[in-house]
């Protein structure tokens, strides 16, 4: 069964970093890109973030290039999301999400909020 | 980058109704639209793929049609579980874009 387990979210200060982690089990993780999407509170989705299985190629959404970098980790099968300069129109929740390069996102974490106020 | 525009926005619908959302591309897609449903504070759930390839586990009643620019759900019989919000997203280029969403709830 395939499970996703995103955390790190948190209360951090416009300016500050934080680090998102996404968990992976019951499939080959480096066999598949997998991707971030994060719903500002009563929003809609936004794909922030993709990377493919090998770590070697990546995609950003313009609202984030150069402030956040996405990376994995393939002997410890878990994703990152390093979020730099951080800003109130960050605040969302974050989901990570395995994703098929044909077939797009077929399952999702239940995401982590992260919040961005002083 | 490809604008996605859905519609209606909000639907009413009772149990038992059929109902068909429709979601646009600025430019054609090929085949890469995808249909996610989202319950009140859970993750999205993918429901198609490939416009009307239905995802492991996901029933008959959902249907996905169209080509290019022009794809639609059609969701039939209508239970209490399905009044949720809606999405489309292209991935046949990044950046990748969701519509903005359809809300389906109870008349």
């Amino acid at each position: 069964e395939v499970q996703l387990l995103d955390s790190g979210g948190g209360l951090e200060q416009p300016g500050g970093s934080l680090r998102l982690s996404c968990a992976a089990s019951g499939f080959i993780f480096s066999n598949y890109a997998m991707s971030w999407v994060r719903q500002a509170p009563g929003k809609g989705l936004e794909w922030v973030s993709l990377i493919s299985g090998s770590g070697g190629t990546t995609y950003y959404a313009d609202s984030v290039k150069g402030r956040f970098t996405i990376s994995r980790d393939n002997s410890r099968n878990t994703l990152y999301l390093q979020m730099n300069s951080l800003r109130g129109e960050d605040t969302a929740v974050y989901y990570c999400a395995k994703d098929r390069l044909a077939a797009g996102h077929d399952y999702w974490g239940p995401g982590t909020l992260v919040t961005v106020s002083s | 980058d490809i604008q996605m525009t859905q519609s209606p926005s909000s639907l009413s619908a009772s149990v038992g109704d059929r109902v068909t959302i429709t979601c646009r591309a600025s430019q054609g897609i090929s085949n890469y639209l995808a249909w996610f449903q989202q319950q009140p504070g859970k993750a999205p759930k993918c429901l198609i793929y490939a416009v009307s390839r239905l995802q492991p586990g996901v029933p008959s009643k959902f249907t996905g049609s169209g080509s290019g620019t022009d794809f639609t759900l059609t969701i039939t019989s209508l239970q209490p579980e399905d009044f949720a919000t809606y999405y489309c997203q292209q991935y046949y280029s990044y950046p990748r874009t969701f519509g903005q969403g359809t809300k389906l709830d109870i008349k």
